[in-house]
């Protein structure tokens, strides 16, 4: 199984500061035959389902704010929340694609400082 | 827009038979579109993948459950179920179903989730 490893398991950040998730999987999870990383983002919000937030690593799903982008390829991925705000708080996790059993991060809780 | 509502009971004794429900509403899991699949997550841990049903090709499971894990389709109430067999105090957790998009590489089909149902707690304890 595709290992993913997210980092740091939780984060405070100030409102308006920008917060930055980390997610790196076992094996590269990112295909040359089609140039695209099997690699989505999720959002958990206390009391609600998870969200989908991001497709192919850094496609925003429709509705989600602007102030969310992804990045990376191969085995390193980056989750970046621009001007935090207080709806941001959540755990986010990483997930797989690549390869079935599909496969989670462990997840990192964002709070506001 | 579609939405998922998980359903059973929230209590199972050590050795039986965890049975949940998923039910779908504003959309068919008729259509052959998408698949639909179980996770849980255990208190303080991560998610994991349980296995996933396909109207036209079956079902695949996580071999790290898959000699416990059944899952059917009931079209005519627009539900898809889990079992889960033999359970233990290790399979406490939230379970969650979900519907699964997918592209196919090679001959596997690979999902993402979206939506996922608000999870329903299941306990294994007598």
């Amino acid at each position: 199984d595709i290992v993913m490893t997210q980092s740091p398991d939780s984060l405070a950040v100030s409102l308006g500061e920008r917060a930055t998730i980390n997610c790196k999987s076992s094996q590269s999870v990112s295909y040359s035959g089609d140039n695209r990383n099997y690699l989505a983002w999720y959002q958990h919000e206390p009391g609600h389902p998870p969200r989908l937030l991001m497709t192919w690593a850094s496609t925003r799903e429709s509705g989600v704010s602007d102030r969310f982008s992804g990045s990376g390829s191969g085995t390193d991925f980056t989750l970046t929340i621009n001007s935090l705000q207080a709806e941001d708080v959540a755990v986010y996790y990483c997930q797989q694609y690549y390869d079935s059993p599909f496969t989670f991060g462990q997840g990192t809780k964002l709070e506001i400082k | 827009q579609m939405q998922l509502q998980e359903s059973g009971p929230g209590l199972v004794k050590p050795s039986q038979t965890l049975s949940l429900t998923c039910n779908v509403s504003s959309g068919s899991i008729s259509n052959g579109f998408y698949y639909w699949s179980w996770m849980r997550q255990p208190a303080g841990k991560g998610l994991e993948w349980i296995g996933r049903i396909y109207v036209r090709g079956g079902t695949n499971y996580n071999p790290s459950l898959e000699s416990r894990v059944t899952m059917s389709l009931d079209m005519a109430k627009n539900q898809f179920s889990l079992k889960l067999s033999s359970v233990t105090a290790a399979d406490t957790a939230i379970y969650y179903c979900a519907r699964g998009s997918y592209i196919i590489r090679g001959v596997t089909p690979l999902n993402w989730f979206d939506p996922w149902g608000q999870g329903t707690l299941v306990t294994v304890s007598s």
